[in-house]
């Protein structure tokens, strides 16, 4: 089984306009991490945000921000006022099974990843 | 944030020769390094992980003769890929954890683009 899924290949949205990545995962852990990286043409990968298993909040840096939805197994990126340099692949990823004390344990597992295309 | 570079961003090679890709964190040590390898349109999949002074751990299908790591400082390792074929061209992407960093510190290297010819 997937343990990371984004279900769109592609999105369009005008430029200024919110849009939602979809994310979902699967994890029997009780501790983990979620991370959305930007991936643009020129293939860096680029930390957007991340959120931990045990934050009650879900996760802001400036236009994103990640709607996460525990029970249902969801973490979607939520970008506002799109910009045409925000156009690139985006990767949903899961980290499984870190310590409460910064200790890292698991690997990064990425979705295949939605491919954001802005229009002016 | 911290920064890591690979070195070269991009080579040609033929068919049977050996490459070497180097990661190195520029500001800050890493006893954790992550191999991935991308295909055109497709996601990363991670090939090893790279500990300092150890071993590297390879994912399963992937073969640690054809493509030996080597960490053999807490700033620098290398991924080698020997007898390098066309199937072997990919877009090799390496990733460092800050010694001692917080759980979300995993920072990304621009890529490496092998064409094999």
């Amino acid at each position: 089984a997937q343990k990371i899924t984004q279900t769109q290949p592609g999105m369009f949205v005008q430029e200024k306009e919110a849009v939602t990545l979809d994310c979902t995962y699967d994890t029997s852990d009780q501790s983990y991490g979620l991370f959305w990286y930007k991936q643009p043409s020129s293939g860096e990968m680029i930390f957007l945000i991340y959120q931990g298993s045990y934050d009650e909040q879900n996760a802001t840096e400036g236009r994103y921000s990640l709607n996460f939805q525990k029970a249902r197994k969801s973490a979607n990126l939520v970008i506002s006022a799109s910009q045409l340099g925000d156009s690139a692949m985006y990767f949903c990823a899961m980290r499984e099974g870190y310590a409460f004390n910064g200790g890292s344990q698991g690997n990064l597992i990425f979705g295949k990843g939605t491919k954001l295309s802005v229009k002016p | 944030g911290a920064v890591v570079s690979q070195h070269p961003s991009w080579v040609i090679c033929k068919s049977g020769t050996s490459v070497k890709i180097e990661c190195r964190s520029l500001d800050f040590q890493a006893t954790t390094m992550f191999w991935y390898r991308q295909f055109p349109k497709q996601s990363l999949m991670l090939m090893a992980t790279s500990n300092e002074g150890s071993k590297a751990t390879y994912e399963q299908g992937v073969e640690k003769d054809k493509f030996l790591i080597n960490h053999a400082s807490l700033t620098l390792s290398t991924l080698t890929v020997t007898s390098a074929h066309p199937e072997d061209s990919s877009f090799y992407i390496c990733s460092a954890r800050e010694t001692g960093g917080t759980y979300n510190e995993q920072f990304f290297g621009p890529g490496t683009r092998l064409t094999v010819l």
